[in-house]
């Protein structure tokens, strides 16, 4: 059973970049789709971008596209959200979801979810 | 953008009885596959995410059968047959047939 393993929270200053990993264990990254995800204390949950690693394809939701961004490194098996010119209401938890290629709706495993706190 | 719209935002239910809750899409979500691309997921307190249906109807692997979903192109809704106390937590819609993606603001189980 594949699990993701997200990086650890993170406490940045405003202006700041911030880089949040997730990697497949037990599983190839090219398996999966990946889609980010992202919610403010108190608040509901935000898509952020979603992306087929085997195929090379990202989307990023209109509104974070001048400041987010995604990476990857197959060998690791690890993606990558990238975030520049943090501002304080990023302050959020950053979760990573896995679904099979073929079915990038199919969001079934998560990470734990990654703290940032900016300030 | 789709705007996705929940309710109601909070929820009451005793243990043992149902409950419903209805998500509204403001296009459709329906492709001309003939299948609605709509997913329910619920966030357990301290927890991620874990999603209970998805395109619609479809219950996903080890989600118990007490939850169910149904709707049409716009207009959904999920419901609980019997609830029971593991099922506190917030339940979010979320659209995944046009980009950018999108959820609802949740309703809270409790």
């Amino acid at each position: 059973q594949v699990q993701l393993l997200q990086s650890e929270s993170a406490v940045k200053k405003p202006g700041s970049s911030l880089k949040v990993s997730c990697q497949t264990s037990g599983d190839s990254l090219t398996n999966y789709a990946i889609t980010w995800v992202r919610q403010a204390p108190g608040q509901g949950l935000v898509w952020l971008t979603g992306s087929i690693p085997a195929l090379g394809t990202t989307t990023v939701a209109p509104k974070f596209r001048d400041r987010f961004s995604i990476s990857m490194d197959a060998a690791a098996n690890t993606a990558y959200l990238e975030v520049h010119s943090l501002q304080s209401d990023d302050t959020a938890i950053y979760f990573c979801a896995g679904a099979p290629v073929t079915a990038d709706y199919y969001m079934d495993v998560w990470g734990k979810g990654t703290t940032v706190t900016v300030s | 953008d789709i705007v996705m719209t929940q309710s109601p935002l909070s929820l009451a239910v005793i243990p043992g009885e149902p409950a419903s809750m209805s998500c509204t899409s403001s296009q459709s979500l329906l492709h001309s596959n003939g299948y609605t691309y709509f997913n329910w997921f619920l966030q357990k307190p301290g927890q991620s995410p874990q999603l209970l249906i998805y395109l619609g109807s479809y219950r996903a692997s080890g989600v118990p059968d007490r939850f169910s979903g149904s709707g049409s192109g716009t207009h959904f809704i999920l419901n609980i047959s019997r609830v029971e106390a593991e099922d506190v937590g917030i339940y979010s819609c979320m659209q995944v047939r046009h980009t950018p993606w999108a959820f609802g603001q949740g309703t809270k189980l409790e």
